[in-house]
């Protein structure tokens, strides 16, 4: 069974509005998440990284994270056609090592 | 400052041949790390090494992939009888600090995409 769960999309939004990601996890003992932004062809980039029950805010982005129930978002607000792209979760326990999801594509439409 | 480079960018090899992927790390960085990277897929760990040292290489599909870090600054991945199933990219990160400091971001380079005929 996959460590991290993303949901499938892609996930098509309008320009303006919120999009809401979601990434769940299997490892209790999991204590570091990570939302990556990938371009088409590109690698990684940390948009951001969040290790406290709460929300977390930067900017337009907004990181959830509840751990009783093993799940964590990102929302982005006011999307803009260049957060096009597919976004990554990744969840880091006691080691050193990310465990990735599959990612979510996100395509803002102008 | 540069970030993490990655040689050659593209790789194109008929099954059966070696290849040899390069990583520049961003210098000074402890920690580095190679991840596969399949089409529609999310990065999955190969290996990390803390300086020279090859701390885990659990991830390693077979032993036909090898990784060294001999200086403790650039990194080789080598896969030896390419397999078409090898096709993908292969990412390499570092990381300034050793082990799990909570600001310890992996920087990613842009990777190598290999495919095998």
């Amino acid at each position: 069974q996959k460590e991290v769960e993303q949901n499938s999309g892609p996930l098509s939004v309008p320009e303006g509005a919120i999009a809401s990601l979601n990434c769940t996890y299997s490892d209790r003992g999991s204590q570091s998440f990570f939302w990556y932004r990938q371009y088409s062809g590109k690698s990684p980039e940390l948009i951001m990284f969040i290790y406290s029950n709460g929300d977390k805010e930067d900017g337009r982005f907004t990181a959830q994270l509840n751990k009783a129930s093993q799940y964590v978002s990102l929302l982005i607000r006011d999307s803009q056609p260049s957060d096009s792209a597919t976004y990554l979760c990744a969840v880091r326990g006691y080691d050193y090592k990310l465990s990735f999801g599959a990612g979510t594509t996100v395509t803002v439409r102008a | 400052g540069a970030g993490v480079s990655q040689s050659p960018r593209y790789k194109v090899a008929k099954r059966g041949q070696d290849v040899a992927l390069r990583c520049d790390p961003i210098s000074g960085h402890v920690s580095l790390f190679w991840y596969q990277q399949a089409l529609g897929q999310g990065p999955e760990f190969l290996t990390y090494f803390q300086n020279e040292a090859q701390l885990d290489k659990s991830g390693l599909p077979s032993d036909r992939f090898f990784a060294e870090r001999p200086e403790g600054s650039v990194s080789t991945l080598k896969i030896q009888r390419t397999q078409q199933e090898d096709s993908a990219v292969y990412l390499c990160a570092s990381s300034l600090f050793p082990g799990t400091g909570s600001h310890n971001e992996q920087f990613f380079g842009p990777g190598t995409r290999l495919t095998v005929l």
